[in-house]
């Protein structure tokens, strides 16, 4: 199993609508999580971070953490043609040696919003 | 602008040169990450920094790779007898402490031919 897992996607939504965002991970004593927006050929952009459970909401986004079930995800509400991206799940995995942890990333979900 | 500065944007080298990268992290932070990207994938992590000390290095990562940051400020990454499958965009992150957000410069996107 992948330590931090984005299978669903591509991901096509017409404006305005909702997009909905799903991330697993594998290890139970991550304490941080992080979603991130790359658009092609830039580096990725931090958008949302969420340490506790429930949602978090920051104008269009909110971020939902469910550490019972290891399960974060990303809304985006009134989707516009510029949240076309790709969205970056990050987790924080603690390492086995030390009190350290280690920022690791899936591969992302591509999401186009249709005009 | 006091984000993370990465230098060069650019870099194109002919197979079997040695390349070195530069990453200037936010000033306060003092966790610096590495990680490569290749087209379709996410960051995949190469080694990170807590001050000047290299806390920990990819298993992928081969011999060939090198880091370091002197004094826990900048950092440098070393690739060398560079080969095809090198190609690809290198990213610098930093964060203040464990745990805390972080936020990536450009990236370097290397070439090699």
């Amino acid at each position: 199993q992948k330590e931090v897992e984005q299978n669903s996607g591509p991901l096509s939504v017409p404006e305005g609508a909702i997009a909905s965002l799903n991330c697993t991970y594998s290890d139970r004593g991550s304490q941080s999580f992080f979603w991130y927006r790359q658009y092609s050929g830039k580096s990725p952009e931090l958008i949302m971070s969420i340490y506790s459970n429930g949602d978090k909401e920051d104008g269009r986004f909110t971020a939902q953490l469910n550490k019972a079930s290891q399960y974060v995800s990303l809304l985006i509400r009134d989707s516009q043609p510029s949240d076309s991206a790709t969205y970056l799940c990050a987790v924080n995995i603690p390492l086995t040696t030390g009190a350290n942890s280690k920022l690791t990333f899936g591969k992302g979900i591509t999401l186009s919003v249709r005009p | 602008d006091t984000g993370v500065s990465q230098d060069p944007r650019h870099k194109i080298t002919k197979r079997g040169q040695n390349v070195t990268f530069r990453c200037d992290p936010i000033s306060e932070h003092n966790r610096l990450y590495w990680y490569r990207q290749t087209l379709g994938q996410g960051p995949e992590f190469l080694t990170y920094f807590q001050n000047e000390a290299q806390l920990e290095k990819s298993r992928l990562l081969s011999d060939r790779f090198s880091a370091e940051r002197p004094k826990g400020s900048f950092s440098t990454l070393e690739i060398q007898r560079t080969e095809q499958g090198d190609s690809a965009m290198y990213l610098c992150a930093s964060s203040y402490i464990m745990n805390t957000e972080a936020f990536f410069g450009q990236g370097t996107r290397l070439t090699v031919v």
